[in-house]
């Protein structure tokens, strides 16, 4: 099961683009790399997903490189409002397993 | 379309005690999972399935026993209940195992 380290926490102030990294020391040929943002006292929820180069919806941009060792999210002009924790996933077969996750806090 | 439910969201057991705690999908999902989380820390794994009549360990399974008797609902039961339990329990499912995760909205355990 691939496993991850992430940063424990990150501050920025409105209006940055953030990027989190996240490491995936043995991660698998067929394991995606998910991210998830979880605000208190609510379960996570899906930011996003991809398996190599890069992915973007309306919330993030996930970056991730040829060796897929590494991937990065990036939050664009973030807010107060994206102050959660964000947990890296590397899962594979059927177990999902939630690391510690990046607490960031947004300042004004 | 309710996603998934979580029932009861908040218990108060004593030392002791047993309790069931039901999550209920109506999307169809053949995955659902367990987790709890302790203050200040993230999710761990309890217990997972990958289909109606399945269910297989995480990596904190001691202390717990689930069953999917129904495609829709998984149940997670503290026989004995200890303070060590005392957390905020998700439930969780997907459609496969490399998709979205949709969570519930947790339940409070506390044992006293």
């Amino acid at each position: 099961l691939a496993k991850t380290t992430q940063p424990i926490s990150m501050d920025s102030y409105e209006g940055q683009e953030v990027n989190i990294t996240c490491s995936h020391n043995n991660i698998a040929t067929n394991d995606y790399i998910t991210w998830y943002q979880q605000f208190p006292s609510q379960g996570p929820r899906f930011i996003i997903q991809g398996y190599k180069t890069k992915v973007t919806n309306e919330v993030a941009s996930l970056f991730i490189p040829a060796d897929r060792k590494s991937s990065t999210l990036s939050l664009p002009r973030v807010s107060l409002s994206d102050t959660a924790v964000y947990y890296c996933l590397g899962h594979r077969d059927d177990k999902i397993i939630f690391g510690k996750g990046t607490r960031l806090h947004i300042l004004p | 379309n309710a996603g998934v439910t979580q029932t009861p969201k908040f218990r108060v057991l004593k030392t002791g005690q047993s309790m069931t705690l039901l999550c209920a999908q109506d999307m169809n999902h053949e995955y659902m999972y367990w987790y709890r989380q302790d203050p200040g820390m993230g999710l761990r794994l309890i217990h997972y399935s990958v289909g109606e009549g399945t269910t297989a360990k995480g990596e904190v399974p001691d202390g717990y026993n689930v069953s999917r008797l129904k495609k829709q609902n998984f149940l997670l039961g503290l026989e004995s209940a200890a303070p060590s339990q005392t957390s905020v329990y998700f439930c969780a499912s997907t459609y496969y195992n490399t998709g979205e995760l949709f969570f519930g909205e947790g339940s409070r355990l506390t044992v006293l």
